[in-house]
């Protein structure tokens, strides 16, 4: 199992770029990288995912290098609304069961106006 | 709106107390997921049913249970209550057993379970 490492909180503000970096070194062949995103008192939702290079959806882009030993969640022009708890979770592919929903402590995003 | 659905919302008990919590999933996914939340411990991993059978265990405590019927509901039974036991349960679905290999997992809006 991959263990991820992210940092612990980060702080920006309103209408800025946020870059979230875990390191995953042991990650495995068949492993995707997936982000999820906590509020407090309710459960994670889904933010993106990964396997290599970039990916991009409505709310956010996940870059992922050629080694991909780490990889970036990048929230564009974020708001106070996205102020949450952020986690990187990397697994899945043929190791199959919940091994791609192993949360570490994630990354408190606190936005600021 | 996840489409999994959690009941009870709240749960007051006391100590030495049997509780049993139950999760709807999404309609189709055959997978289900319990993960216990606590202040100090962070999102735990307890156990995972894939259509019907365990399918993984995580750090699930011997007083804990868990079942996924026919219907594919789930539920956690949770036994000889500790205080420590006193947390946010969360229930998630997801249509594949392979977690992460392009799938995603919806969460429910949580148990919130204190034991007094």
């Amino acid at each position: 199992l991959a263990k991820t490492t992210q940092p612990i909180s980060m702080d920006s503000y309103e209408g800025q770029e946020v870059n979230i970096t875990c390191s995953h070194n042991n990650i495995a062949t068949n492993d995707y990288i997936t982000w999820y995103q906590q509020f407090p008192s309710q459960g994670p939702r889904f933010i993106i995912q990964g396997y290599k290079t970039k990916v991009t959806n409505e709310v956010a882009s996940l870059f992922i290098p050629a080694d991909r030993k780490s990889s970036t969640l990048s929230l564009p022009r974020v708001s106070l609304s996205d102020t949450a708890v952020y986690y990187c979770l990397v697994g899945g592919g043929s190791g199959g069961g919940a091994d791609g929903l192993t949360f570490g402590k994630g990354t408190h995003l606190i936005i600021q106006p | 709106d996840s489409g999994v659905t959690q009941t009870p919302k709240h749960l007051i008990t006391a100590t030495g107390q049997r509780v049993t919590l139950r999760c709807s999933p999404r309609s189709g996914d055959l997978s289900v997921y319990w993960y216990q939340q606590s202040l100090d411990q962070g999102l735990q991993f307890l156990i995972q049913y894939y259509n019907g059978e365990e399918r993984a265990k995580g750090n699930i405590l011997e007083r804990f249970s868990a079942q996924q019927f026919p219907d594919l509901h789930s539920e956690l039974n949770l036994s000889s209550l500790e205080l420590g036991d006193s947390a946010l349960y969360f229930c998630a679905s997801s249509v594949g057993a392979l977690q992460g290999a392009d799938t995603e997992a919806f969460f429910g809006q949580g148990t919130r379970l204190t034991v007094v």
